[in-house]
């Protein structure tokens, strides 16, 4: 049971490049979200899911766009990378919008 | 809008020492309180939830209350080890069921 899967684990971006950072889950959970990590900031929620074609912005949405195409998958792109969103971003689902979260391991993105 | 505060930011303690981790939060209509480790370099683990008519939860050596009424929810680690050195983040889910994460306490067991 692989749980929440991101890749890439590291990435480094030019200003004005575009990327996808890859999203999966296996336990059929319903929910899905996205955040960042700064210093200082906490983590902050960028945008959500609910279910399979349902997505919703969270705190931070700005710059990120996403899609829901299917319930264990929920990618997140980044239109044109700017040096604000260097950061780590962490995947996370649960059974339901009120259950226990299950976090992935992280993308440390460097954008220069 | 949902604010969580985690004291003390950091902590340092001798092994075998027990010790609480605090959380207070700003709107008492919480759906639940999670608390989660993050360990560096690493995603968060789960570690307790709590929900909204639960006063507290239980895992081994881990024990986490909820007090709607003062804003507050505690984590309270018996008997230290070594291992049990990390980031601990308590987090809100309100009516919105969004999560609104504190900042963490870094905690440190000596040994």
């Amino acid at each position: 049971n692989a749980g929440v899967t991101q890749t890439p684990k590291f990435q480094v971006l030019k200003t004005g490049q575009s990327m996808t950072l890859q999203c999966a889950q296996d336990m059929n959970h319903e929910y899905m979200s996205w955040y960042r990590q700064d210093p200082g900031m906490g983590l902050r929620l960028i945008h959500y899911s609910v279910g399979a074609g349902i997505t919703d912005q969270g705190e931070v949405p700005n710059g990120y766009n996403v899609s829901r195409s299917t319930t264990e998958d929920f990618p997140l792109r980044l239109l044109s990378a700017a040096p604000s969103q260097t950061s780590v971003y962490f995947c996370a689902s649960s059974l339901t919008r009120a259950t226990e979260a299950f976090f992935g391991q992280g993308t440390r993105l460097t954008v220069v | 809008k949902q604010e969580v505060t985690q004291i003390p930011a950091a902590l340092s303690v001798p092994e075998g020492e027990n010790l609480v981790l605090n959380c207070s939060f700003t709107d008492s209509a919480i759906y639940n309180l999670q608390w989660f480790r993050q360990d560096p370099g690493k995603g968060l683990t789960s570690l307790l939830l709590i929900q909204s008519s639960q006063r507290e939860q239980t895992s081994g050596r881990l024990n986490a209350s909820l007090d709607k009424s003062s804003g507050r929810s505690t984590l309270y680690i018996a008997a230290s080890q070594p291992g049990d050195s990390a980031t601990y983040l308590c987090a809100g889910q309100g009516s919105n069921y969004k999560l609104t994460f504190g900042k963490g306490t870094l905690l440190t067991v000596n040994p």
